[in-house]
């Protein structure tokens, strides 16, 4: 159903590497949104953008960044992991579905720090 | 921010038993929508709900939105393993939307 795809599926890396978490889509949704989710928990909005050259924090506190260039491209950035990043990372984007957003999941990024 | 906390955590049940999960805020919600996640899997969209008392089928799901809108249900008549799984409300504002804490059903033959 939704053209939306995340690189890599799998990362593990070593501490204090930087490391880009890659989000795309083909519908041409304008807003995109990055969620943390740790196992069997819930997900927290970390970014959102509303557009090309905009983005925001979402409610849980991050130490990514993230950029918007172009509307099909999101990707999610950490200068510097450490072990606390490890987590499984979800890029979605959205269609305005009445009065609010329906979201379209990538399949994730299961990263993990050592 | 807006909080919304679903009941219970965790289920388990045997194949063919009903399943309900329960969504509650504390504030009244513009609207709501149910979202399910497969083990390993992304969450994917069921429904949204917009209207106080809506009640919408899918199949053996029925989702229903509380008269003060500020709870929704999903229940699940006659259990199936497929439909094991974590099932999420969301609800919030256009930009934000919170996910709600989850009901994670485990069905067993």
């Amino acid at each position: 159903e939704a053209d939306i795809y995340q690189t890599p599926r799998y990362l593990v890396i070593g501490t204090g590497k930087k490391i880009t978490l890659e989000c795309s889509q083909t519908m041409g949704h304008d807003k995109m949104y990055w969620y943390q989710q740790d196992p069997g928990m819930e997900l927290h909005l970390i970014h959102y953008s509303y557009g090309v050259n905009s983005t925001e924090k979402g409610d849980l506190s991050s130490e990514s960044t993230v950029s918007r260039i172009r509307t099909e491209h999101f990707p999610l950035t950490l200068e510097s992991a450490r072990p606390s990043h490890t987590s499984q990372y979800l890029c979605a984007s959205s269609l305005r579905l009445g009065g609010d957003e329906k979201l379209f999941f990538g399949s994730g990024t299961q990263l993990s720090v050592l | 921010g807006q909080q919304v906390m679903q009941i219970p955590q965790y289920q388990h049940v045997q194949e063919g038993e009903d399943f309900t999960t329960y969504c509650n805020s504390s504030t009244t919600l513009s609207n709501i929508q149910w979202y399910k996640q497969r083990p390993g899997g992304h969450p994917v969209f069921l429904i949204q709900l917009v209207k106080s008392g809506e009640v919408k089928k899918q199949k053996r799901l029925t989702f229903q939105f509380g008269e003060a809108k500020k709870n929704s249900s999903l229940h699940i008549t006659a259990t199936q393993t497929t439909d094991v799984g974590t099932y999420f409300c969301v609800t919030g504002t256009a930009s934000k939307l919170t996910f709600g804490t989850g009901t994670r059903l485990q069905v067993t033959l």
